[in-house]
């Protein structure tokens, strides 16, 4: 079990290109999240999977934003015609309910750079 | 809605105590506590949920009171290593995420 990974760790876009990130979460975690975190805040909430389907989303994301996670493994988020106020960390965890113990892992992120 | 986090930061020297609260508007199922290096992921610290107990291990411990919707995270006897910030997370019965507080800077200075 290596923990969750994400890629990449850094992206550079042009405004209005389309960029995708990728979260492979721990193999036997059913949930899955996408969280943004800009400087000095906690992370925000941007959608949640219990195995492939997709659960909830935050009323805050628009259109652009869009996540997968075909047959429940890896999840994919992307942006489509990204804007400066995208610029953010990416965070994606993965948990498991089994029990009273059912921290978040999180993965080291991916940091998104609008110019 | 976001919970709120106090104090927003706070310097200690290495052997004092410190704590951290958090309190939410919402009824909370569980308040989840992480903590977060500069650069780096959050890391899960602990879970408390409702109707549980007090949780705590080594000089880290958390209570949850259900009636206020308020936790607090206790450092006790600081380290170094302690330095970073540290979120809470709160879920609302019946929901299935966690919203993050904005965070508490600690910083152990020797």
């Amino acid at each position: 079990d290596t923990g969750v990974s994400q890629n990449p760790r850094h992206k550079i876009t042009k405004r209005g290109q389309n960029v995708t990130f990728r979260c492979d979460p721990i193999s036997e975690h059913n949930r899955l999240y996408w969280y943004r975190q800009t400087l000095g805040q906690g992370p925000e909430f941007l959608t949640y999977f219990q195995n492939e389907a997709q659960l909830e989303k935050s009323r805050l994301l628009s259109d652009r934003f869009s996540a997968e996670r075909p047959k429940g493994s890896f999840s994919t988020l992307e942006i489509q015609r990204t804007e400066q106020g995208d610029s953010a960390m990416y965070l994606c965890a993965s948990s498991i309910r089994n029990g009273d113990n059912y921290g978040y892992t999180f993965g080291s992120g991916t940091r998104l750079t609008v110019v | 809605q976001q919970p709120v986090q106090s104090p927003q930061a706070v310097i200690l020297r290495e052997g004092e105590d410190a704590v951290i609260n958090c309190s939410s508007s919402k009824a909370l199922y569980s308040v989840h506590w992480y903590r977060q290096k500069h650069g780096e992921a959050p890391v899960f610290l602990m879970i408390l949920l409702k109707g549980g107990e007090q949780k705590g291990h080594e000089k880290i411990s958390a209570s949850f009171n259900e009636k206020k919707q308020q936790s607090s995270l206790y450092l006790t006897a600081s380290q170094l290593s302690y330095s970073g910030t540290y979120f809470c997370g709160t879920e609302e019965e019946y929901g299935n995420k966690l919203v993050f507080g904005a965070g508490t800077i600690l910083r152990v200075k020797s």
